[in-house]
């Protein structure tokens, strides 16, 4: 597609019921990445996945979070158990493999409200 | 590890003041360097980036320099609109191919008529 693409963008949910949210990174980006950004503040880096490669989960924060990847397409984010602090956008981003200095593409998100 | 330190807001300016957004960074190597806006309501997005040392980037009127001797890629702009405001974020990426994105906490910036 012509951009990243993540879905739903928004999703209510009660405590401790499981959410999964998915994205579409770029076609041909080999890179995909997860963030984390609560209400008014940073961006918190959750996973990455490059290729082949094992994928980077240090940013993940707890058990709870899981995501897995189809060969270098489609990404789902899973939150088990969700909790209220769970509440924050998500996103995803693509780039394409190599070079670190390639623009990395941000999809719009998804809004995750617990309650 | 990589880190990316920018100054905290809010900053308020009044329109056609003059910006600067401080960001300095901790890396090993070449890292590159990005700046993404969120404007209100929307998603992040590149504003510019520099991927070596003296390298400039530059859009929509705002310029930062890539300087590996003070480690800094401060955001600039001769004169802001209300349409600038927007939070600001730094990020790099590490050298040698390994893409991962860290961003420093955001900067909001708020221009008044």
């Amino acid at each position: 597609g012509a951009g990243v693409s993540q879905s739903p963008s928004n999703k209510v949910t009660e405590k401790g019921k499981d959410v999964e949210l998915r994205c579409d990174p770029i076609s041909g980006h080999t890179a995909l990445y997860w963030y984390r950004q609560r209400l008014g503040q940073g961006l918190e880096f959750l996973i990455y996945f490059q290729g082949n490669s094992a994928p980077d989960k240090s940013g993940l924060p707890s058990d709870r979070f899981s995501a897995e990847r189809t060969g270098e397409s489609v990404s789902t984010l899973t939150i088990q158990r969700t909790q209220q602090e769970d509440s924050a956008v998500y996103l995803c981003a693509s780039t394409s493999q190599g070079s670190s200095g390639n623009t990395i593409y941000f999809g719009e998100g998804s809004w995750l409200t617990v309650v | 590890g990589n880190s990316v330190t920018q100054m905290e807001g809010p900053v308020t300016l009044s329109e056609e003041a003059f910006l600067t957004i401080n960001c300095t960074y901790t890396a090993t190597g070449y890292p590159s360097l990005f700046w993404y806006v969120q404007y209100p309501g929307e998603g992040l997005q590149l504003l510019l980036k520099a991927t070596k040392a003296d390298d400039k980037g530059s859009n929509k009127g705002f310029e930062a320099t890539y300087r590996k001797e003070t480690t800094s890629f401060h955001l600039e702009k001769g004169s802001v609109q209300v349409s600038d405001s927007a939070v600001y974020f730094c990020a790099l990426t590490g050298s040698g191919g390994y893409n991962k994105l860290i961003f420093g906490a955001g900067t909001r910036l708020a221009v008044h008529p």
